[in-house]
């Protein structure tokens, strides 16, 4: 158990649907980050949050959203859902923003969408 | 900005045999490196990590890489793998200014032979 914990492990939905996809960072650590991992794009930068503001974006669509919360978990809104989306969706977190700490990842959610 | 290249997508090794899996960085001063590893149906876990301390780092089960700088280069390797090291492995650049979050690479599927 990494201390990351990610929920729900597994989604199947239909084309057009929104889904909301959890993330608690291991106690302690203030930033946040989304990635999607896909066979042909690899690990994909979707977005970063520290202490409840946004810090960076990366290849994010807009029908994707996304928000830490006061307890500092974090929620990945997908809308509109397309079967391109299908994919694998991590949160990682840190204790801070400096790039030496690496990051502590959780498991995954595995979107599919049918 | 920063990037990482992993060199082959796929290797192959007979169980005993030495691993090294090949990064090479971007970046015009030296970066943070990192080498991650997923399992299958797993999130990726941090296996070692240079933060500009020894050239020479060791992790997590019998792993090390050596930072190069003239050749920009965060090699990985093992000196005996074993059938439990069969996983994806990740090399990721850390940015050294704004967000300073993760670049990762293509990633590189390890595959042991009995």
């Amino acid at each position: 158990d990494s201390g990351v914990t990610q929920t729900p492990k597994h989604l199947i939905t239909a084309t057009g649907q929104r889904v909301t996809l959890r993330c608690s960072p291991r106690s302690g650590d203030l930033s946040v980050y989304w990635y999607q991992q896909s066979l042909d794009q690899g690990l994909q930068f979707l977005i970063q949050y520290y202490n409840g503001e946004e810090r960076a974006k990366g290849n994010i669509l807009e029908r994707f959203s996304a928000q830490q919360f006061p307890d500092l978990h974090s929620e990945l809104n997908l809308s509109s859902l397309e079967l391109g989306d299908s994919a694998l969706y991590f949160c990682a977190s840190s204790p801070g923003l400096g790039g030496n700490y690496g990051y502590t990842f959780g498991s995954g959610t595995r979107l599919t969408v049918v | 900005a920063q990037s990482v290249t992993q060199l082959g997508s796929h290797v192959s090794v007979s169980e005993g045999a030495l691993v090294l899996l090949r990064c090479n960085y971007s970046s015009s001063v030296p970066p943070y490196l990192f080498w991650y590893v997923q399992y299958p149906n797993q999130g990726l876990q941090l296996l070692l990590k240079y933060t500009s301390a020894a050239t020479l780092v060791k992790g997590i089960n019998g792993f090390e890489a050596e930072f190069k700088k003239s050749e920009t280069s965060f090699h990985l390797t093992k000196p005996s793998a074993h059938m439990s090291d069969a996983a994806e492995y990740f090399c990721a650049v850390s940015e050294l200014q704004g967000a300073q979050k993760l670049v990762f690479g293509q990633g590189t599927r390890l595959t042991i032979n009995p």
